[in-house]
């Protein structure tokens, strides 16, 4: 079936720290993964995304990894700030169609 | 950066009145698409539209639902008869080449059903 499993739903770190989301897909023929970034009543907004022919990328702040083997894929952001504050979901390409699955979202909190 | 835009942001109806949601994608991009999110939850895949056309819908998008692209802009999300469970959050979504490359997402037209 089509799942994306993503945990966990709730993250608290101390402003500096680092964050780590991490999510699981069923469907092996996915090849697209973006992370979200959705700030309260506001759009999701793409963050960064990886192809299934990449291990990992990484824009300053934000890295995603991704392990085909074991159908995970996990963000991590660095020296967190609090505007990083917001819910974060992962998604998944379904192989041969036209969309995207979403995980069930992480809020992220970060300390100041 | 271009925008995906969508009228109107919020919309209160009574269960069983119709409701069009609208959408004006990116220019350049040919394929089209609607979420939706209920409060607190996750964005769930409603339809996808390329070349005139249905390319998926879900479970979710059952007779109650249509889309229309009535001209070379617009993109409609149609709700027959609402009831209670399809108030939440409708987004739009455009991308150029397909679900493979960054989805644009409008910023939603809130639907609250009565």
């Amino acid at each position: 079936g089509e799942n994306v499993e993503q945990h966990p739903s709730t993250l608290s770190v101390q402003e500096g720290d680092s964050a780590v989301i991490k999510c699981t897909y069923s469907d092996s023929a996915s090849n697209y993964f973006p992370w979200y970034k959705q700030e309260l009543g506001k759009r999701p907004q793409l963050i960064i995304d990886i192809r299934s022919n990449v291990g990992e990328k990484k824009d300053q702040r934000i890295a995603v990894t991704l392990n085909k083997t074991a159908k995970h894929f996990s963000l991590h952001i660095t020296e967190t700030q609090p505007e990083d504050s917001a819910v974060y979901f992962c998604a998944a390409s379904i192989g041969g169609a036209q969309k995207l699955v979403f995980g069930q979202g992480t809020r992220l909190t970060i300390n100041p | 950066e271009p925008e995906v835009t969508q009228t109107p942001s919020h919309q209160v109806t009574q269960m069983g009145q119709e409701v069009i949601l609208r959408c004006v994608p990116i220019s350049n991009h040919l394929y089209f698409y609607w979420y939706r999110q209920i409060l607190g939850q996750k964005v769930e895949f409603l339809v996808s539209f390329y070349n005139n056309e249905i390319s998926e819908k879900s479970e979710i998008f059952d007779d109650q639902f249509s889309v229309e692209r009535p001209d070379g802009s617009n993109f409609t999300l149609k709700i027959r008869s609402t009831n209670l469970e399809d108030s939440a959050m409708y987004f739009c979504a455009s991308s150029r080449t397909g679900v493979a490359e960054k989805l644009f997402f409008g910023s939603g037209t809130q639907l609250s059903v009565l």
